[in-house]
């Protein structure tokens, strides 16, 4: 069973433009909601994360957006370059218990 | 040299064989895990283990089996590979000391095609 709702599966973005993925999540025990990077031929790595108690976490120019009311969170990628071409994974995790439950994963391309 | 290894990277296999994909990593961490990838089924969790006497199943563990020989080696097998076992195997690594953060480390991945 998804827990986790990723969209969209793909996404086309020109070259300074602003990238925007989605997730939703319905266990409201989730306490810590990453976002993880994979480039091809590569494993996932740690990109950005967010705990609920907070609605916006900015770290260079990726941010994350929580809304926890709504149970949804996002991704933003300002100013979106090539080389941010990769597929991204939402991701909700619950502490204590040392897993987490992935989203389906977004491609993202940007265009020169 | 990367702090989760996995091997083999490749792997073409027939019907019925028996694979084992191994993983080892250096960064003395306790936690690791088996995830399986798939295109626009993301990454699905096969298996997990805490240490050497703990491991646990996870939302996908039918059809495999796995093994933690030391805490740094933990191993996933087919024990009668099928071709819907076609995938991108990922190990990951956590160390349960930092707590809420809980961030995984993966290796680079192992590709199995099973015909």
């Amino acid at each position: 069973q998804q827990q986790v709702k990723q969209s969209p599966q793909s996404l086309i973005v020109q070259k300074g433009g602003i990238s925007i993925i989605n997730c939703a999540y319905e266990n409201t025990a989730f306490d810590y909601f990453p976002w993880y990077q994979q480039f091809p031929g590569k494993g996932p790595a740690l990109l950005i994360a967010i705990r609920p108690d907070v609605s916006e976490k900015k770290e260079g120019r990726f941010t994350i957006s929580f809304n926890k009311s709504a149970k949804q969170f996002s991704l933003h990628i300002m100013d979106s370059q090539p080389g941010d071409s990769a597929t991204y994974f939402c991701a909700a995790y619950t502490s204590g218990t040392y897993k987490y439950i992935f989203g389906t994963g977004t491609r993202l391309k940007v265009l020169a | 040299d990367a702090d989760v290894t996995q091997t083999p990277r490749n792997r073409i296999t027939k019907t019925g064989k028996r694979i084992m994909l191994e993983c080892s990593q250096t960064k003395g961490h306790d936690r690791m895990y088996w995830y399986r990838q798939d295109p626009g089924l993301g990454l699905r969790l096969i298996y997990y283990s805490f240490d050497v006497k703990d491991i646990n199943k996870g939302e996908i563990s039918d059809g495999y089996s796995v093994s933690r020989q030391a805490q740094a080696k933990f191993s996933l097998s087919l024990e009668s590979a099928i071709p819907n076992q076609t995938a991108l195997y990922f190990c990951a690594t956590g160390d349960r000391g930092r707590g809420i953060t809980g961030e995984l480390f993966f290796g680079e991945g192992s590709r199995l095609t099973v015909l």
